[in-house]
């Protein structure tokens, strides 16, 4: 079955950019009707929505991160990306990457997770 | 922006009870909400969506209800691995979709 595994730097140094990766197994990320997504929950607290990413390439933030969030998707290699940049003690947290399937038009669930990677933040 | 707010924030109950948590949208969302659960240290996992249709392989006990702007997410007989965090999610305001804070519920 579809597996989501994230992976990158379990530090960043305030300032520099968060960079992480999802790899998608058992099913190609191009294929059905999905949006991909990222989501992070800062330790203790709860689920935040950054971004999502439509197989066409197609992209849209949440408005709170929009400035400072790039999302993309290599289907060569089956992966998507995250990019935030100039992040802050504010930005740790557990990162996941999520699938989010259609129900009817318009109305998106997430029934694909991956494990979450943690991220912190700090000198 | 939409807001999801869920009550009670936490709860305690004893297995066998029945469980009920709430989630308000601040402006209508026809039935485009769903209900996930995350159990400690674990990644959420979808229970109930488009309000009420219960997601393959998840226990009958669960079910959720609602339209508009007020939801409900039940537990029928409250069971010792029910204990966790319960979400709401609405996707009906694109392109943001929005999370409530959660309910922890605690089995006494």
């Amino acid at each position: 079955q579809v597996q989501l595994q994230e992976s990158g730097p379990g530090l960043v140094k305030p300032s520099q950019t968060l960079s992480l990766t999802c790899t998608v197994s058992g099913g190609s990320i191009s294929s059905g009707n999905y949006y991909w997504s990222w989501i992070r929950q800062p330790a203790g607290t709860g689920l935040e929505w950054i971004g999502r990413l439509f197989t066409s390439g197609s992209t849209n933030y949440n408005p709170s991160l929009n400035r400072r969030v790039t999302m993309s998707v290599d289907t060569s290699k089956n992966q998507l990306s995250l990019k935030v940049t100039s992040v802050t003690a504010a930005d740790t947290g557990v990162y996941y990457c999520a699938r989010a399937s259609r129900a009817v038009a318009g109305l998106y669930y997430f029934d694909l997770w991956g494990q979450g990677t943690l991220v912190t933040v700090s000198s | 922006d939409i807001q999801m707010t869920q009550s009670p924030s936490s709860l305690s109950a004893s297995v066998g009870d029945r469980v009920t948590i709430t989630c308000r949208a601040s402006q209508t969302i026809g039935t485009y909400l769903n209900w996930y659960q995350q159990i400690p240290g674990k990644a959420p996992q979808l229970l109930i969506y488009a309000a009420s249709s219960l997601q393959s392989g998840v226990p009958s006990r669960f079910s959720g209800s609602g339209s508009g702007t007020d939801f409900t997410l039940t537990i029928r007989s409250l069971q010792p691995e029910d204990s966790a965090t319960y979400y709401c999610q609405q996707s009906y305001y694109t392109p943001t979709w929005t999370f409530g804070q959660g309910t922890k519920v605690e089995i006494k």
